[in-house]
């Protein structure tokens, strides 16, 4: 089955410094995602991507939060200068055509640890 | 409290045994997913009911819908060892906007 693959697995940065997380969403899927999860806290949706536009972002999703599919391959999340609550698991997800009653596809995941 | 609550938030069970999983939200829903993570990995899709479905079955999966009380169940039957992971409800709520809101999930230990 085709899959959502995310680099790298775990990304360890300094406080202050940006981030580039990486997704290869699945080939003919239209709409991607990015979701997070703090160790032991829920699934919070950061922003969702269609049309090489953000069409939903969440509170969380501040100026400091960046998203961009550079070629026709790659999605990637940007943080610019990372806080230490930044350390999460963060995933990426897509969807064939974003309908309301489709399923998401999530990768693995990258687990962010900011010192 | 948070759309999308699950409890029980562990469970241990025997190889065989059936489990069940119970989800909570709040607002009105287009539909509620439920979803699976193995330690450290990513999440998988496992089954989607709509708001207008009262039940659904795939394989040894069965959910259930009550948006009158606006919970929905999750049952395993006849578990594998194998099933042990999280179990994630997400919830899509009525209107165009397409992000999930999760639970806490489930703990489910599966003991051979």
């Amino acid at each position: 089955e085709p899959e959502v693959t995310q680099t790298p697995s775990h990304q360890v940065t300094q406080m202050g410094q940006e981030v580039i997380l990486r997704c290869v969403p699945i080939s003919n899927h239209l709409y991607f995602y990015w979701y997070r999860q703090i160790l032991g806290q829920k699934v919070e949706f950061l922003v969702s991507f269609y049309n090489n536009e953000i069409s939903e972002k969440s509170e969380i999703f501040d100026d400091q939060f960046s998203v961009e599919r550079p070629d026709g391959s790659n999605f990637t999340l940007k943080i610019r200068s990372t806080k230490l609550e930044d350390s999460a698991m963060y995933f990426c997800a897509s969807s064939e055509r974003g309908g309301l009653n489709e399923k998401l596809f999530f990768g693995s995941g990258t687990q962010l640890s900011v010192l | 409290s948070q759309q999308g609550e699950e409890d029980p938030q562990a469970l241990s069970i025997q190889e065989g045994e059936n489990a069940t999983m119970n989800c909570s939200y709040k607002t009105s829903i287009n539909n509620l997913q439920w979803y699976r993570q193995n330690s450290g990995r990513g999440l998988v899709h496992l089954i989607l009911i709509r708001s207008n479905e009262r039940e659904k079955h795939s394989g040894r999966l069965r959910v259930t819908l009550d948006t009158s009380k606006k919970s929905s169940s999750l049952l395993i039957t006849a578990s594998r060892a194998a099933d042990t992971a999280s179990y994630f409800c997400a919830a899509r709520s009525a209107g165009n906007n397409r992000k999930l809101i999760w639970g806490l999930g489930t703990s489910l230990a599966v003991n051979p």
